[in-house]
């Protein structure tokens, strides 16, 4: 129930190309839905969230599609670049919850992308 | 923005020993804060949750008594690992949020430990 799902493990795109990584969700009490962008020896970085009342979330080049009936989403980089090469976290959590789950993250298995010049 | 500042960022140390780790929030009030552990390639892994002025709670499977959290206030969390072995060695990264409903998670940059 807790699991957030992850694909792919990793992703090889080319520079200018869309690179897309998917997650699944079991928890239908997950409100909160954020992606994550890890540079080696660094913590992560929030990069973009959406909450499940939009299908769409768009900031620059970064956009999250959001399928509530599917419970699924997807991280879309258009245009991708060779400093977008980093590891990509999914993530999600009951932003209402209290307690000691109050914030607390549930993340995916991560996607190492690689974007060549 | 709001930043999470994580001291040391690296650290070697001798089997048997104890490191403390500082987690700081260094321009809001962190009510509470979050510690992971991550592998190489690997996913992070949550250990515990403090929130300021009382103890923490431990994820199953993490020890307690090794992993020591104190959040002695609301802009620093503190993680001990105690009598540290080589299996200890691993990326931890702390996390902290403000009290209000919908804040953002915001991370700090990580330290490496390795224990020799």
């Amino acid at each position: 129930q807790q699991q957030v799902k992850q694909s792919p493990q990793s992703l090889i795109v080319q520079k200018g190309g869309i690179s897309i990584i998917n997650c699944a969700y079991e928890n239908t009490a997950f409100d909160y839905f954020p992606w994550y962008q890890q540079f080696p020896g660094k913590g992560p970085a929030l990069l973009i969230a959406i909450r499940p009342d939009v299908s769409e979330k768009k900031e620059g080049r970064f956009t999250i599609s959001f399928n509530k009936s599917a419970k699924q989403f997807s991280l879309h980089i258009m245009d991708s670049q060779p400093g977008d090469s980093a590891t990509y976290f999914c993530a999600a959590k009951r932003s209402g919850a209290g307690g000691t789950s109050y914030g607390k993250l549930t993340f995916g298995q991560g996607t190492i992308l690689t974007v060549h010049p | 923005g709001a930043v999470v500042s994580q001291h040391p960022s690296w650290v070697i140390c001798k089997s048997g020993t104890s490191v403390k780790i500082e987690c700081r929030s260094l321009d809001f009030q962190a009510t509470t804060m979050f510690w992971y552990r991550q592998f190489p390639k690997q996913s992070l892994m949550l250990m515990a949750t403090s929130n300021e002025g009382s103890k923490a709670t431990y994820e199953q499977g993490v020890e307690k008594d090794k992993f020591l959290i104190n959040h002695a206030s609301l802009t620093l969390s503190t993680l001990t690992v105690t009598s540290a072995h080589p299996e200890d060695s691993s990326f931890y990264i702390c996390s902290a949020i403000m009290g209000r409903r919908n804040s953002p998670l915001h991370f700090g940059n990580g330290t490496r430990l390795t224990v020799t």
